[in-house]
C-alpha cells in the first residue's frame, strides 16, 4: 500500500497568515494527488484535485503544488471558516489512501 | 447539484450485519466516469476507504476488509449499498458514502453527511 505522511500533524495560525501543509507519498503517485477540507462534524469536501486544480467554489486562496513524491497546499490569507482538518490522497492506487490529516487551529 | 444521503441503523449487535444504504440524487448512478465509493471515519481518526462499485456491478473492496463486504447497486432507485458482515468494536465509525470521479486523478467530488454507526449489544 502507498502510504501518505502529512506534516505538521497540527498547527496554530492566526487570521491572514500563509498556511502551507506538507504530504509525503511513500512512492512516486505522479500528479495523483487530491486534498480535502472537513470541517467538525461534517463530511470531507474536496479542495483540490490532481495536485493542483482547484475544485469548482473553492476560493483561489487555496492552492497545491508538487509532483511525484512530495506535495504541498498553501492557504494565503488563513480566513476563519479555514479552521478545519485537511486531508491528502493519493489516487494513484486502486485504493486511494489518505493521509492521517493536518488540523489547522486558532492562535 | 449531486446529493447523497446514507441511511441505515445506527446501532449494531456485535458479530450481525450492518446494512447501509445511499441515495443519489441530482444525478444518475449510470452515469459514465464515476463510482460510487464506501469510506469510514472512526471517532477522532482519520478516513479509511472500504471500496466502490460501478453501476455495472464491479467492485474495489479494501483487502483488509474484503472477506466481509459486499456491495450492490439498484439502478432504478438510483442507490447503492453496503453490507459488512460480522462486525467488531472496531467496526464503530461514521460511515460516508461518496463519488468517486474517474479519469486523471480520480476524486471524491461529493459526499453524504456521514451516519454515525455504533456497534453495542
Amino acid at each position: 500500500d502507498i502510504q501518505m505522511t502529512q506534516s505538521p500533524s497540527s498547527l496554530s495560525a492566526s487570521v491572514g497568515d500563509r498556511v502551507t501543509i506538507t504530504c509525503r507519498a511513500s512512492q512516486n503517485i505522479r500528479n495523483y494527488l487530491n486534498w480535502y477540507q472537513q470541517k467538525p462534524g461534517k463530511a470531507p469536501n474536496l479542495l483540490i484535485y490532481a495536485v493542483s486544480s482547484l475544485q469548482s467554489g473553492v476560493p483561489s486562496r487555496f492552492s497545491g503544488s508538487g509532483s511525484g513524491t512530495d506535495f504541498t497546499l498553501t492557504i494565503s490569507g488563513l480566513q476563519p471558516e479555514d479552521f478545519a482538518t485537511y486531508y491528502c490522497q493519493q489516487s494513484y492506487s486502486a485504493l486511494g489512501t489518505f493521509g492521517q490529516g493536518t488540523k489547522v487551529e486558532i492562535k | 447539484q449531486v446529493q447523497l444521503q446514507e441511511s441505515g441503523p445506527g446501532l449494531v449487535k456485535p458479530s450481525q450485519t450492518l446494512s447501509l444504504t445511499c441515495a443519489v440524487s441530482g444525478d444518475s448512478i449510470s452515469s459514465t466516469g464515476y463510482y460510487w465509493s464506501w469510506i469510514r471515519q472512526h471517532p477522532g481518526k482519520g478516513l479509511e476507504w472500504i471500496g466502490y462499485i460501478y453501476h455495472s456491478g464491479s467492485t474495489y473492496y479494501n483487502p483488509s476488509l474484503k472477506s466481509r463486504i459486499t456491495m450492490s447497486v439498484d439502478t432504478s432507485k438510483n442507490q447503492f449499498s453496503l453490507k459488512l458482515t460480522s462486525v467488531t468494536a472496531a467496526d464503530a465509525a461514521v460511515y460516508y458514502c461518496a463519488r468517486l470521479k474517474s479519469g486523471g486523478s480520480s476524486c471524491l467530488d461529493y459526499w453524504g453527511q456521514g451516519t454515525l454507526v455504533t456497534v453495542s449489544s
